[in-house]
């Protein structure tokens, strides 16, 4: 499995202000996939942002954006205009070019809002 | 789109019997499915995947005769836990990768399984 790295085990932040979460990541191939999901309370995991390694356009969704830097491995999150709404966990995943599709995915990332 | 409804949520079995979790693809064919375990505040583990009409492949350390899981349909993959012991209670989550627009990964609502 391939390895990915979140070392911010928690991180809180203000309403309305702006996070970054970092991620990092193993791997010896060209084309692969990365994703960040979230997890609220609910525990349903929900996907927040997909980037494709091929893509060099950073990926947005509204108020979620990424920095991909593929020559460091690196897959960060930002998150924006922070609501109250995106208190949860935070998860790193990468996907390689493999047939059997498997996710591999980071130790995660609590953030907490803060009104 | 790409829901899948995994039952049941919550369930509380005695040590020693069997339990069985299943998770359904609403309105798409779910050619693989994975399963996974987590426990509190810590990632999900990768126990198995499974692939329609074929056995499941389990990742080292899990055991295939404790964890039994079938695909047997396209819409449907079960998850049977074989003689429940307490160190099984955990969250179990299955997921379905589709191919749509783009294509992604889905996931259940989770099972919290304890075992007394």
């Amino acid at each position: 499995a391939q390895t990915v790295t979140q070392s911010q085990p928690e991180m809180s932040v203000q309403e309305a202000e702006t996070v970054t979460l970092s991620c990092t990541y193993d791997t010896s191939e060209n084309n692969y996939y990365l994703f960040w999901y979230k997890q609220p309370p609910s525990r349903q995991m929900i996907l927040v942002i997909r980037q494709e390694a091929y893509k060099q356009q950073n990926a947005t969704e509204n108020r979620f954006s990424v920095n991909f830097q593929k020559a460091a491995k690196s897959f960060s999150l930002k998150i924006s205009d922070s609501q109250l709404g995106d208190t949860a966990m935070y998860f790193c995943a990468f996907r390689g070019p493999y047939n059997d599709y498997k996710l591999s995915f980071g130790a995660g990332t609590t953030v907490t809002v803060r009104a | 789109g790409a829901v899948v409804s995994q039952h049941p949520s919550r369930v509380i079995c005695k040590s020693g019997t069997s339990v069985k979790i299943e998770c359904r693809s609403l309105d798409f064919q779910a050619t693989t499915m994975f399963w996974y375990r987590q426990f509190p505040k810590q990632s999900l583990m990768l126990m198995a995947t499974s692939n329609e009409g074929s056995k499941a492949t389990y990742e080292q350390g899990v055991e295939k005769d404790k964890f039994l899981i079938n695909h047997a349909s396209l819409t449907l993959s079960t998850l049977t836990v074989t003689s429940a012991h307490p160190e099984d209670s955990s969250f179990y989550i299955c997921s379905a990768r589709w191919v749509g627009q783009g294509h992604g990964y889905t996931f259940g609502s989770g099972t919290r399984l304890t075992v007394v």
